[in-house]
């Protein structure tokens, strides 16, 4: 099975709200990252965030490691309509050089 | 800036044909990979190149076969397609290899594949 799994497979919000997704995974890790997907393009790099770290910010997004619960949350604050995308948390592990991606969350944000 | 550019877009192919998925990337990356994604499942990797002349199998690479051309370029090979083949292909390049490196992968805009 996958490491790392989110949670909700799907969402759907009003435009102005929060948006959160959750990734659980298995094993211990490096470091997570979250990554978005519009429709009909390439994944785009989100955020960063190691093993040592609690949480990291950058505008709109907050991410949280809980490495004790072998999971993550990823925060959208105050949401758009261009945040409609599927998101993906992928998880490095421990030592050597395997990414492995979830299998995502949809966002929906309604205006 | 270009990035990750991949050809073609869109493909199809009859069982047992074969094709060449075509990978540049001009960020001066050394890591080059090639994913697969399917529907309800994240992205698979089929091959990765860590650097200029070496590759290597990732979770998913039977039917496959990879060429590092040069630093920019990194091809896929579909040598007898099969229907379990069809799927959107994506190729993304990192500055050093993933993984603990935390190098964020810059991805193509993939390459839509069916296979009848």
């Amino acid at each position: 099975s996958q490491q790392g799994e989110e949670d909700p497979q799907a969402l759907s919000i009003q435009e102005g709200e929060n948006a959160t997704m959750n990734c659980s995974y298995k094993t211990s890790i490096n470091n997570l990252q979250w990554y978005r997907q519009n429709s009909g393009r390439g994944l785009v790099h989100l955020i960063l965030i190691r093993s040592n770290e609690r949480e990291k910010h950058s505008g709109r997004l907050r991410v949280t490691l809980d490495t004790s619960k072998k999971s993550s949350s990823l925060l959208i604050t105050a949401s758009r309509a261009a945040d409609t995308a599927s998101y993906f948390c992928a998880t490095a592990m421990e030592y050597g050089n395997k990414l492995v991606f979830g299998a995502g969350t949809i966002l929906r944000v309604k205006s | 800036n270009a990035g990750v550019t991949q050809t073609p877009k869109f493909q199809v192919l009859k069982t047992g044909q074969s094709m060449t998925l075509q990978c540049a990337q001009d960020m001066n990356h050394n890591s080059m990979y090639w994913y697969r994604q399917d529907p309800g499942m994240g992205l698979r990797l089929i091959y990765y190149s860590a650097s200029e002349g070496t590759t290597d199998k990732g979770e998913v690479p039977n039917g496959y076969n990879v060429s590092r051309l040069n630093k920019r370029e990194f091809s896929l090979r579909l040598e007898s397609a099969a229907p379990s083949q069809t799927s959107v292909y994506f190729c993304a390049s990192s500055e050093a290899l993933q993984g603990s490196s935390g190098r964020a992968l810059h991805f193509g805009n993939g390459t839509r594949l069916t296979v009848t």
